[in-house]
């Protein structure tokens, strides 16, 4: 079982919609949840951070965490054509010496 | 600006030869790290850092070296034992110690090397 796991996609979602990505883990004890956007040939770009159960909201992003299922998303609403990327989600362990385990990426399309 | 430098950009390596790979940041930050994305990936970790002077080995260490002779800089050495260096090398930062939860990590530019 991989420690970060996603859903290769693409996922494809119209223009105007909201667009959902999943993300599980298996280290129950993670603290700290985080979402990067990849475009095409370039670095991730950090885009979400979430340590509590529950949501939070940042403009068209939400990221929802829930620890007891070991599950976290992120939703985007209003999809655009820039939204179109891979979309990576990181999970750090409990510890100040953690490292960031990253997931393999979903890959987003937005069709206009 | 605040930010994360990588250079170059594109590297190309003859085989048998090393390689170093350039990243500076003057985000005043305590770890940084280098991963390796492969295409369609996630990013492994190769090294990283929590302070001046000390590294540890990530998950994919053989055939990389690194130095943290100063907070600014984590440069990355390919030496010719990497068989397969061809990829997209990331460095990243993050304010690391003592920051258990707030710890996100930044993102250079990436140096894209291949191998002829």
């Amino acid at each position: 079982q991989k420690e970060v796991e996603q859903n290769s996609g693409p996922l494809s979602v119209p223009e105007g919609a909201i667009a959902s990505l999943n993300c599980t883990y298996s280290d129950r004890g993670s603290q700290s949840f985080f979402w990067y956007r990849q475009y095409s040939g370039k670095s991730p770009e950090l885009i979400m951070s979430i340590y509590s159960n529950g949501d939070k909201e940042d403009g068209r992003f939400t990221a929802q965490l829930n620890k007891a299922s070991q599950y976290v998303s992120l939703l985007i609403r209003d999809s655009q054509p820039s939204d179109s990327a891979t979309y990576l989600c990181a999970v750090k362990g409990r510890s100040s010496a953690s490292k960031i385990i990253f997931g393999s990426g979903t890959r987003l399309s937005i069709r206009p | 600006d605040g930010g994360i430098t990588q250079s170059p950009k594109y590297l190309f390596r003859k085989e048998g030869q090393n390689v170093t790979l350039s990243c500076e940041q003057n985000l005043n930050h305590d770890a940084m790290y280098w991963y390796r994305q492969d295409p369609g990936q996630g990013l492994r970790l190769i090294y990283y850092s929590q302070i001046v002077n000390d590294f540890q080995k990530g998950d994919i260490a053989e055939g990389y070296s690194v130095s943290r002779e100063k907070k600014e800089s984590f440069p990355l050495t390919v030496t010719s034992a990497q068989k397969n260096p061809t990829a997209f090398y990331l460095c990243a930062s993050s304010r690391g110690q003592g920051i258990i939860k707030v710890d996100e990590q930044f993102f250079g530019p990436g140096t894209r090397l291949t191998v002829l």
